[in-house]
């Protein structure tokens, strides 16, 4: 079974500064993506980036970019110029290539912006 | 686009009664759905995947006659609990599949169950 480990319960950072978010992972699959979700208090889960286990380039959406170290499996998420609307819980998940299944997640990471 | 719409947003029953939750999604078709039970301060748990037109596909532990699922079109699905308990007080998410094979799930905005 495919296994998803956020090791930080709680991470804080200081307003526009950057923060790294740790993800590990446990699969015997070869075809499989790996997603940040973003859930504020509203508890609405927002996609924050996705990446593709067949690509090599890690992905990027504005100020958020991943570090995607297939051999390792491990799958961090990078804030830059950290705002204060970024605070929310943080998921790292996981998804079968195949899509019939759906996604494994991690227990979350709380990450707080001190203004 | 890609929205999925879930309802109610809130509700809050008596032990012993039953509750209906539907997941629609609005501007695409989703032959696949899916379950997530979140508790207080955890993460998301996946409790089945909702085929349309067939019989959901139900995770380890969950119990299929507690929490029925139908998946009657290719824009709804339906999560009953069933003869509520206190216990199943939670909150559930929906999520559907976009496109199969290119990662694309969206999720709905979640149930806050109260049984009292």
């Amino acid at each position: 079974a495919q296994t998803v480990t956020q090791s930080q319960p709680e991470m804080s950072v200081q307003e526009a500064e950057t923060v790294t978010l740790s993800c590990t992972y446990d699969t015997s699959e070869s075809d499989y993506y790996l997603f940040w979700y973003k859930q504020p208090p509203s508890r609405q889960m927002i996609l924050v980036i996705r990446q593709e286990a067949y690509k090599q380039q890690n992905a990027t959406e504005n100020r958020f970019s991943v570090n995607f170290q297939k051999a390792a499996k491990s799958f961090s998420l990078k804030i830059s110029d950290s705002q204060l609307g970024d605070a929310a819980m943080y998921f790292c998940a996981y998804g079968a290539g195949g899509g019939a299944d759906g996604l494994t997640f991690g227990k979350g990471t709380h990450l707080i912006i001190q203004p | 686009g890609a929205v999925v719409s879930q309802h109610p947003s809130w509700v809050i029953c008596k032990s012993g009664t039953s509750v209906k939750i539907e997941c629609r999604s609005l501007d695409f078709q989703a032959t696949t759905m899916f379950w997530y039970r979140q508790f207080p301060k955890q993460s998301l748990m996946l409790m089945a995947t909702s085929n349309e037109g067939s019989k959901a596909t139900y995770e380890q532990g969950v119990e299929k006659d507690k929490f029925l699922i139908n998946h009657a079109s290719l824009t709804l699905s339906t999560l009953t609990v069933t003869s509520a308990h206190p216990e199943d007080s939670s909150f559930y998410i929906c999520s559907a599949r976009r496109d199969r094979g290119l990662g694309g799930y969206t999720f709905g905005s979640g149930t806050r169950l109260t049984v009292v």
